[in-house]
């Protein structure tokens, strides 16, 4: 089993609809990242935890809202979905300090 | 100014060539620096992390690190195929961990 599971894998919803995202962790780590991927811009930080009571927003939050439910888990929330927000998510675990991140499989949302 | 920024490529270098991946950073008190390749579709996946300026090698993979011009740099010796990946740059700053938006590598056959 993979360290760092996300699901769904793939996912197409209609505009205006909630969806979750959803991260899991076995690696123990403190901190949790959900990041999106777009053709020609890289990754790009949506929100970061630090530990399950601390929640920050990355650079490009808006539209977007997360919980951390336990250590182990990170869930990524589009409140109303719109086609601009089709990408690959990924979500990363690191432990504290400056070291390295694990990242999941990947979920590809498309939103029509 | 971003945070991190690297050459978008694409990069192209023949079967057993050197390829040469270049980053430059902004935040001059980023202690950590890390080298992840991304195949097509897939996660990316650490292949290297440096943390003292010089080189650090493992195999084919050599990470430069210079903090006074804040550039960090792979180079990839023996190129295969299988390399043909986007490489990401990624450097912790500001307590984050901050990407650059990838070089695409391919090696010819």
């Amino acid at each position: 089993d993979a360290d760092v599971t996300q699901t769904p894998r793939n996912r197409i919803t209609k505009t205006g609809k909630r969806i979750m995202l959803e991260c899991s962790q076995t690696k123990g780590h403190d901190r949790m990242y959900w990041y999106r991927q777009d053709p020609g811009l890289g990754l790009r930080l949506i929100y970061y935890s630090f530990d399950v009571k601390d929640i920050n927003k990355g650079e490009i939050s808006d539209g977007y809202s997360v919980s951390r439910q336990a250590q182990a888990k990170f869930s990524l929330s589009l409140e109303s979905a719109i086609p601009n927000q089709t990408a690959l998510y990924f979500c990363a675990t690191s432990s504290s300090g400056n070291t390295e991140a694990f990242f999941g499989q990947g979920t590809r949302l498309t939103v029509v | 100014q971003k945070e991190v920024e690297q050459n978008s490529g694409p990069l192209s270098v023949p079967e057993g060539a050197i390829a040469s991946l270049n980053c430059t950073y902004s935040d001059r008190v980023s202690q950590s620096f890390f080298w992840y390749r991304q195949y097509s579709g897939k996660s990316p996946e650490l292949i290297m992390s440096i943390y003292s300026n010089g080189d650090k090698e493992d195999g084919r993979f050599t990470a430069q690190l210079n903090k006074a011009s804040q550039y960090v740099s792979l180079l990839i010796r023996d190129s295969q195929p299988s390399d043909s990946a986007t490489y990401l740059c990624a450097v912790i700053g500001a307590n984050n961990l901050f990407f650059g938006t990838g070089t695409r590598l391919t090696v010819i056959p």
